[in-house]
């Protein structure tokens, strides 16, 4: 069964103490996995795309890498503002045109002053 | 500036009354999706559509119903049949679905007594 997990539920960190948030994935024929930033009350903002094993993207003090099993966002000298819920998402070829996205259910960043 | 627009941000409902949420995007994708968000679960795709006039049940279908009249809009109506229609409910559109990020609306937060 295709499968998205996402580890810590929630982290605190003190400001500038960096860290990383991981997702787990078991799904068939992977396309693409995609990290978004979600604030209270908002829907989720789009971070990357990854398509293959050791493929890195880098977006201000965050930097997401993707392995054949998982991908982890790592977070550089965080500030309060980095404060979010992070999802990844999965998607996997539904064997039509349209992909089956599967979410995880997000980890909550705290960033403390 | 293009976007998602879900109105209203807030919607109370009493039980057994049909209610319908609404959803329109100006960046000119061809689909769309409404999702349901729960604590501490990943995002669950109610209903997509790739085109105007044609839509598919996603993973949890059931109490739900959707139009696709016109490319701009894809209202979602929760019916009296939705057991726990209680929920954060995001519509999302991308360019034509396959392998593309998820652009997302703010949300339509529902409350069912």
């Amino acid at each position: 069964e295709d499968q998205v997990t996402q580890s810590p539920e929630a982290l605190r960190l003190q400001e500038g103490e960096s860290s990383s948030l991981n997702c787990s994935y078991t799904v068939s024929g992977l396309r693409g996995l995609f990290w978004y930033r979600q604030d209270p009350g908002k829907g989720p903002e789009f971070l990357f795309t990854l398509y293959s094993a050791g493929e890195e993207k880098e977006k201000e003090r965050l930097k997401a890498t993707l392995t054949k099993k998982e991908s982890f966002l790592h977070i550089t000298a965080p500030k309060p503002e980095d404060s979010a819920t992070y999802l990844c998402a999965v998607h996997s070829r539904r064997g039509t045109s349209y992909d089956k996205v599967i979410f995880g259910p997000g980890t909550s960043l705290s960033v403390i002053p | 500036d293009g976007g998602i627009t879900q109105s209203p941000k807030y919607l109370f409902r009493k039980e057994g009354q049909n209610v319908t949420l609404s959803c329109e995007q100006n960046l000119n994708h061809d689909a769309m999706y409404w999702y349901r968000q729960d604590p501490g679960q990943g995002l669950r795709l109610i209903y997509y559509s790739q085109i105007v006039n044609d839509f598919q049940k996603g993973d949890i279908a059931e109490g739900y119903s959707v139009s696709r009249e016109k490319k701009e809009s894809f209202p979602l109506t929760v019916t009296s049949a939705q057991k726990n229609p209680t929920a954060f409910y995001l519509c999302a559109s991308s360019i034509e679905g396959v392998n593309s990020p998820l652009h997302f609306g703010n949300g339509t937060r529902l409350t069912v007594t």
